[in-house]
């Protein structure tokens, strides 16, 4: 069955990096794109970045670009975002999910159970 | 960049029909997908694209699109189905992904 295992997260300051990581296994991991999507406490969801299948393919929103990168490891079967100059309102749980296509599309059929990133001094 | 603007919150009597809807410029161009949420839980993906419905989603959940506003209609409401339904489509340029706000379901 398709898994998706996040890690990565924690408490850290104001303008400091951090760097996650999303396992996939159960499925063909290097013909499916991948997103990042994260939710503040208490709030709805954002999504954050994507990735084709080939990783020639990348997009951010607009309240992560130029501090968030997106990349995989297809040999690994391993989603990363690493985030730099964090923020305060950063803060959420991030979520990665597989989309259903190998490009990118609005359906993200499998999702991980979550990292939390707290950003607070 | 575009928006997509779902109602804060619906209610539906047991067993009764219940219609989630979606609105927003960018969804004359592109399909609508819905995500149910449970709380402590990560999103589930119900419905998306013209058509489909994702292996294990109940039958009772059906989505359609017109105009600028996407719909997502449960019929045979169950307890169960409780939960903030979130609707994702992408931007004007097709690069970026965007989510409403939610649409809190309570269950009557």
């Amino acid at each position: 069955q398709v898994q998706l295992v996040e890690s990565g997260g924690g408490v850290v300051q104001p303008g400091t990096s951090l760097r996650l990581s999303c396992a996939g296994s159960g499925f063909t991991f290097d013909s499916y794109g991948m997103h990042w999507v994260r939710q503040a406490p208490g709030k709805g969801l954002e999504w954050v970045a994507l990735i084709w299948y080939d990783g020639s393919n990348i997009h951010y929103a607009d309240s992560v670009k130029g501090r968030f990168t997106i990349s995989r490891d297809n040999s690994k079967k391993t989603l990363y975002l690493q985030m730099n100059s964090l923020r305060v309102e950063d803060t959420a749980v991030y979520y990665c999910a597989k989309d259903h296509y190998g490009t990118h599309s609005e359906a993200f059929d499998f999702w991980g159970q979550g990292t939390m990133v707290t950003v607070s001094s | 960049s575009s928006e997509l603007t779902q109602d804060p919150a619906v209610s539906v009597a047991l067993g009764q029909t219940v219609r989630i809807t979606c609105q927003g410029d960018s969804l004359r161009s592109y399909y609508a997908s819905w995500y149910q949420q449970k709380p402590g839980q990560a999103p589930v993906l119900v419905f998306f694209g013209r058509d489909n419905r994702p292996s294990g989603i109940p039958e009772r959940f059906s989505g359609s699109k017109s105009e600028n506003i996407a719909s997502l209609t449960i019929t045979r409401t169950q307890a169960e189905d409780e939960a903030d339904y979130f609707c994702a489509s992408r931007d004007s340029s097709g690069f970026q992904l965007l989510f409403g706000g939610g649409t809190k379901l309570t269950v009557l």
